[in-house]
């Protein structure tokens, strides 16, 4: 079936490069996003990435697709504590429109 | 443009009683979401309405939970009755368009679920 994987935990220190890593299994995802939650609100979109993409840059957040390994990254250039969040990798099938998520990676960030 | 709005933003209930959540979508928007986040894990789709009609119900615990959406456009989520593994962020997510297209979901702040 569909399934979303990332890894659970993240620490960085303020002023290095992030990056998060997910796998997903659904070769049909045609959009692939990532979205950031902080303690106690709902969830915040941050960018997305359609499959004939390889790559996608917005201001410090860059978005790596390898499709043929179903591998996505979010890397955030120089991290900042205002960063320190869950972030959840989702891949959306062409076929249902259904969204899966993963469990979630915390970033947590060091002054 | 105004957010998805999601009320209460707390509640907390006995097993076996009922509760019922309140969702308002980002206006113009076809499809609304209903999920589920138990702590520490990543949100689980409960339903899915396009307009007023049900797209996929397949995760809904159907002998406890119902939702509806009356003419297309506000939502409620029930549950009737709650059971202690209830507790969890019931989030609500709207988008213009089920499939075509991009069309990324914006999620309330959701509604968090104490069950004692």
């Amino acid at each position: 079936g569909e399934d979303v994987e990332q890894s659970l935990f993240l620490s960085v220190r303020e002023g290095d490069s992030s990056v998060i890593n997910c796998t997903y299994t659904d070769s049909s995802s045609t959009y692939l996003y990532w979205y950031k939650q902080e303690p106690g609100a709902g969830l915040q979109l941050l960018t997305y990435i359609f499959s004939n993409m390889d790559m996608k840059q917005d201001q410090r957040l860059t978005v790596l697709l390898n499709k043929k390994d179903k591998h996505l990254s979010l890397r955030i250039a120089d991290t900042q504590t205002g960063d320190s969040a869950i972030y959840f990798c989702a891949a959306r099938s062409s076929n249902t429109g259904k969204l899966i998520f993963g469990q979630g990676t915390t970033l947590q960030v060091k002054p | 443009e105004a957010g998805v709005a999601q009320s209460p933003r707390y509640k907390i209930i006995e097993k076996r009683q009922s509760v019922a959540f309140w969702c308002n979508p980002i206006s113009g928007h076809a499809t609304l979401y209903w999920y589920q986040q138990i702590l520490g894990q990543g949100p689980k789709l409960l339903i899915q309405f396009q307009n007023n009609g049900v797209v996929d119900d397949s995760q809904l615990p159907k002998d406890r939970f119902s939702a509806e959406r009356l003419k297309g456009v506000d939502s409620t989520l029930k549950i009737q009755p709650a059971k202690l593994e209830d507790s969890a962020v019931y989030l609500c997510a709207s988008s213009l368009n089920r499939v075509t297209g991009n069309s990324p979901l914006h999620f309330g702040n959701g509604t968090r679920l104490t069950v004692t």
